[in-house]
């Protein structure tokens, strides 16, 4: 069974420039979470979506930060316009009761 | 805001050693999660505990909450290298959300064949 699917694996962007990452969860499961992981910060939740309404966005950074999830199998994050702070790997997470998390393989972004 | 102080924060061993490693907390939580992240991929759930003092055993790692379910402690006997890995402790809030876990920030482990 595929797991979480993310795309694209490695971004390489200028500053100024959007970016779009996207997500493919797990068949059937009704959460998809964001996370950005860093060395200083280690792994930090951005917003999660429970049947692809937005429960809780407190941990998104701030307005150049958005997340959508049309419909239950796609979500996407995106970041306009980026900034070097911004460079992390993004990983989105899927589960069916919320607390058991299945994660993707993550998305490494580099904003020069 | 609840923190998660993860220690060592490397740790290099050789083949067969036993290591523990540990999590701790000032705040209390609800459950809390050890994983296993891999270079290149993402976080694997290795167990969930939620009752202060529980083990858990999953073959050679074993897993315990503190009694006051403030800390938490992965210990494994005989690593193999294959054991490699970051090692990520999360906690679900007391009281709070199921689903806002506080992840620390990991212990990265390498053993040495």
């Amino acid at each position: 069974d595929a797991g979480v699917i993310q795309s694209p694996r490695h971004e390489v962007t200028e500053m100024g420039q959007e970016v779009t990452l996207r997500c493919k969860p797990i068949s059937g499961h009704d959460y998809l979470f964001w996370y950005r992981q860093t060395m200083m910060r280690g792994l930090e939740l951005l917003i999660y979506f429970n049947n692809n309404v937005p429960i809780d966005d407190s941990g998104m950074p701030e307005d150049r930060f958005s997340a959508k999830m049309p419909n239950a199998s796609f979500s996407t994050l995106k970041i306009q316009p980026s900034e070097p702070r911004d460079s992390a790997v993004y990983f989105c997470a899927s589960s069916l009761t919320g607390l058991v998390k299945f994660f993707g393989p993550g998305t490494r972004l580099t904003v020069l | 805001t609840q923190l998660l102080e993860q220690s060592p924060q490397f740790l290099s061993i050789q083949e067969g050693e036993n290591l523990t490693v540990y999590c701790n907390s000032s705040s209390v939580f609800s459950s809390l999660q050890w994983y296993r992240q891999e270079p290149g991929e993402g976080p694997v759930l290795l167990v969930t505990v939620v009752t202060g003092g529980e083990v858990k055993k999953l073959k050679r790692l074993t897993f315990q909450f503190g009694d006051a379910r403030k800390d938490s402690s992965l210990h494994i006997t005989a690593a193999q290298p294959g054991d490699t890995g970051l090692y990520l402790c999360a906690g679900e809030a007391s009281g709070g959300s199921n689903y806002k876990l506080t992840f620390g920030k990991g212990t990265l482990l390498t053993v040495n064949p």
